[in-house]
């Protein structure tokens, strides 16, 4: 039961290149979120889809991009990586409305912009 | 600003002990709360879900929540090392995001 996979596990980038983080669910939930972690910070909520077709803004989202692809998968883009990106980020889904029911983890992407 | 609050610690017991960690929050509409135990280097990890006011146990861990004094609780029964890790705390609405604590740090002495 893979649950919330995330790929790639880490990157480095230098600054000002682009890439996708893929997220994949297996648990048929219908809302999907990415967060970013930073020491201190917490987690950070950058987009979310509560429903295949549909996105929304969190707290952070300037520099990020998503696509809700379908049911299962929720990808995050970095257009033009920046230092202050440097996180790790999460995927994380869960059944439902979104709020009421709780978040399943993958287990993170550790990014690096150079 | 809706927030979720919780001692970032470090709080240290000794094993076998009651480790009591603790989480107030802002928005008196969150009807929603979690905690989630987060391992050094790894992702957090679903404990316990708590609707309503009063405790919820789940084998050494209690919930407690209290939507009047807008407060969660975990207890931990008979901590053990391997409880060591940082516990996040979460508070929720129908419709709304969650607003996660920015987590406290547990160490449990052998």
């Amino acid at each position: 039961n893979a649950g919330v996979t995330q790929t790639p596990k880490f990157q480095v980038l230098k600054t000002g290149q682009s890439m996708t983080l893929q997220c994949a669910q297996d648990m048929n939930h219908n809302s999907m979120y990415w967060y970013r972690q930073d020491p201190g910070m917490g987690l950070r909520l950058i987009y979310y889809s509560a429903s295949e077709g549909t996105t929304d803004k969190g707290e952070v989202p300037n520099g990020y991009n998503v696509s809700r692809l379908n049911k299962r998968e929720f990808s995050l883009r970095l257009e033009s990586a920046a230092p202050s990106q440097t996180s790790v980020y999460f995927c994380a889904s869960s059944v439902g409305e979104i709020g009421n029911q709780p978040q399943h983890f993958g287990d993170g992407t550790r990014l690096s912009i150079l | 600003q809706k927030e979720v609050e919780q001692n970032s610690g470090p709080l240290s017991v000794p094993e076998g002990a009651i480790a009591s960690l603790n989480c107030t929050y802002s928005d008196r509409g969150s009807q929603s709360f979690f905690w989630y135990r987060q391992y050094s280097g790894k992702s957090p990890e679903l404990i316990m879900s708590i609707y309503s006011n009063g405790d919820k146990e789940d084998g050494r861990f209690t919930a407690q929540l209290n939507k009047a004094s807008q407060y969660v609780s975990l207890l931990i029964r008979d901590s053990q090392p391997s409880d060591s890790a940082t516990y996040l705390c979460a508070g929720g609405n129908y419709g709304q995001n969650f607003v996660f604590g920015p987590g406290t740090r547990l160490s449990v002495l052998p």
